[in-house]
């Protein structure tokens, strides 16, 4: 799987837009993109995902760059209860052995302020 | 739709037990993984199953044994528990290019 960086922490107001950045400059043309948090103590709670086409849910959407090197995260409208981690992760989507596998990096802490 | 069920939530052992942490989905979902969180660190993957009867080793696979006899079960056992096996454990589970699906974790010490 494509290695991805992401930044330590960020702070956001409540009420703004959240934008998570993430790189995976060596991302390959069969791997999506997933967008998972982690809120305190609990299991990781999946977003969104994509391959490069922009994505949109009714929890975020999901910005991918035309050369896929890199993606942002949006959180329209964050609330408090959206400070988590957020974790960035890129693999081959669908079944088979080592296809199905997440490596989960640091993510980012998004501490959303009133 | 219950999702995935981990049993039990919190356990303590001594150094020498064994147990078993219980994972179940009723999704029927073909991928099954556990991974472990220590304090401060991201999630590490243990052992993983593509389906009925198939298991893999993770990243961090050694102290413990996995097996997948049905698709809706994938145990995780702790031959003899050690302090370093002191974590939180979650399961999940997948099916094609779906996200994961994660349990509430099992938060285990052992002393």
């Amino acid at each position: 799987d494509a290695k991805t960086t992401q930044p330590p922490s960020m702070d956001c107001a409540e009420g703004r837009a959240a934008n998570l950045p993430c790189n995976h400059s060596t991302i390959s043309g069969n791997e999506y993109v997933y967008w998972y948090r982690q809120i305190h103590s609990q299991g990781p709670q999946y977003i969104i995902h994509g391959l490069k086409n922009n994505e949109t849910n009714e929890m975020a959407s999901l910005i991918i760059t035309e050369d896929r090197k890199s993606s942002t995260l949006i959180l329209p409208h964050a609330t408090l209860r959206d400070t988590a981690v957020y974790y960035c992760i890129v693999r081959v989507a669908g079944s088979g052995g080592s296809n199905y596998k997440l490596t989960f990096g640091k993510g980012t802490l998004l501490t959303v302020n009133p | 739709n219950a999702g995935v069920t981990q049993t039990p939530k919190f356990q303590v052992l001594k150094t020498g037990q064994s147990m078993t942490l219980q994972c179940a989905q009723d999704m029927n979902h073909e991928y099954m993984s556990w991974y472990r969180q220590d304090p401060g660190m991201g999630l590490r993957l243990i052992h993983y199953s593509v389906g009925a009867g198939i298991t893999d080793q993770g990243e961090v696979p050694n102290g413990y044994n996995v097996s997948r006899s049905t698709t809706e079960d994938f145990p995780l056992r702790l031959l003899s528990a050690a302090p370093s096996q002191t974590s939180v454990y979650f399961c999940a589970s997948s099916q094609g290019y779906h996200g994961y699906t994660f349990g509430s974790g099992t938060r285990l010490t052992v002393v």
